[in-house]
């Protein structure tokens, strides 16, 4: 079935170094979103990417769509200590045009 | 007002035991969803409603049942449950516009553990 696979698993930075996650469809998104899960909470949205290699930035947050539309990246530049959480990028299956699909998710753990 | 909320917060229960779990939104969203959701693990959908019919059930066991009564509520009954269904279960919401994806809103969730 349709995968979006998310790496790393987790990730330690210091506080004021820089931070990546990427995502990689199986098959070819017609959009992606992310997702911001603080420890406890709940999942969150960011922001959606519809357009072969589309770039938005929200403050500190880079996100890009690729080319082919199969991967998508987040970076965040300057991480602080209210970054921690996991990411998550998710896509649309197909079949069914409300069903996401979610990557396994980057733990984001930030030191001070 | 642009929040999911979800009541109860925690539920403890006994695999005898039959309990709902309970979502509500007054975002004017027609669809919505039950996504369970182990700790580390990304959240798993169970069922999707789309305009109050169900649309989508990830064959999920019948021990979970859901329904959706009107457009704003969105009920997940629960009996005869296992221990390993102990999990967030999260309720989410989102506008239908077609074949568009659209972001989803997502509630606290309820922290559910199965003894």
């Amino acid at each position: 079935g349709q995968q979006v696979m998310q790496i790393p698993q987790y990730q330690h930075v210091q506080e004021g170094e820089d931070f990546t996650t990427y995502c990689n469809s199986s098959t070819t998104l017609s959009n992606i979103q992310w997702y911001k899960q603080r420890p406890g909470g709940h999942p969150v949205f960011l922001i959606q990417l519809v357009k072969s290699g589309e770039v938005k930035k929200q403050k500190r947050l880079t996100f890009q769509f690729g080319e082919a539309k199969k991967n998508s990246s987040l970076h965040i530049t300057a991480t602080q200590t209210t970054d921690v959480g996991t990411y998550f990028c998710a896509g649309p299956v197909t079949k069914y045009g409300n069903k996401l699909v979610f990557g396994a998710g980057t733990i984001l753990r930030v030191k001070s | 007002d642009t929040e999911v909320t979800q009541t109860p917060k925690h539920l403890v229960m006994g695999m005898t035991n039959k309990k709902s779990l309970k979502c509500e939104q007054h975002m004017g969203h027609r669809a919505m969803y039950w996504y369970k959701q182990k700790a580390k693990k990304p959240p798993e959908l169970m069922f999707v409603y789309s305009y109050e019919k169900l649309s989508i059930n990830e064959s999920v066991p019948s021990r979970f049942s859901p329904e959706c009564p009107n457009s704003s509520l969105l009920n997940l009954h629960l009996h005869a449950l296992q221990p390993e269904d102990s999990a967030l279960y999260l309720c989410a919401s989102s506008l239908l516009t077609g074949t568009t994806l659209n972001e989803q809103f997502f509630g606290p969730g309820t922290r559910l553990t199965v003894l």
